[in-house]
């Protein structure tokens, strides 16, 4: 049973544009929903993260949108680089608990 | 900065064999997990653990045991290794009930 669930698997964008990756929870009792970013031969790293007491968090080009009552919640990158190439995961948690994490999205940013 | 390091970047076993993952992180943290990555699946939980000694089923432990002898060390271990634990080996480290958790680069194994 996948307690977090993540699209698209995979996200083609022109460098200057907007990647937009969707995750869904179940579990109300989630209090931390991370973004990982991990490039090949690496593991994944920390990107933002929200609590769900905020709608939106922004860093840099990266923003989280949290929509509660949806259970929902996006990371949009704007302007997206080359560089950006990576694959994300979203991760839900109760604080000090396990992490849950969708199954991925592979972006490439086409030059 | 936190250091997460995985003792091999490449394995290739046979069937069968006895397999040691090994994982050292250099902060101290308490809790330490082992995920599996697998393209499709993203990553799966295996086992962790909160402290010396002591460890967790997560949600694939089948056919996986760990060891936590020392509070920095957290091995993961595959009593006969088969086919279908060809995959992606990823420890983690996380310290109480802070935010971050910090991946090590990854083991990738191959079982023939």
């Amino acid at each position: 049973q996948q307690q977090v669930k993540q699209s698209p698997q995979s996200l083609i964008v022109q460098k200057g544009g907007i990647s937009i990756i969707n995750c869904a929870y179940e579990n109300t009792a989630f209090d931390y929903f991370p973004w990982y970013q991990q490039f090949p031969g690496k593991g994944p790293a920390l990107l933002i993260a929200i609590r769900p007491d905020v709608s939106e968090k922004k860093e840099g080009r990266f923003t989280i949108s949290f929509n509660k009552s949806a259970k929902q919640f996006s990371l949009h990158i704007m302007d997206s680089q080359p560089g950006d190439s990576a694959t994300y995961f979203c991760a839900a948690s109760v604080t000090g608990n396990q992490f849950y994490f969708g199954t991925g999205t592979s972006l490439t940013v086409i030059p | 900065d936190v250091k997460v390091t995985q003792s091999s970047r490449y394995l290739v076993k046979r069937t069968g064999e006895k397999v040691f993952l090994e994982c050292v992180q250099d902060m101290d943290h308490e809790n330490m997990f082992w995920y599996r990555q697998d393209p499709g699946l993203g990553l799966r939980l295996i086992y962790f653990s909160y402290d010396v000694k002591m460890k967790e089923k997560g949600d694939i432990p089948e056919g996986y045991s760990v060891s936590r002898e020392k509070k920095e060390r957290f091995s993961l271990i595959l009593e006969s290794a088969s086919t279908n634990q060809t995959s992606m080996y990823l420890c983690a480290s996380i310290q109480g009930s802070a935010e971050t958790q910090y991946f090590g680069p990854g083991t990738r194994l191959l079982v023939l």
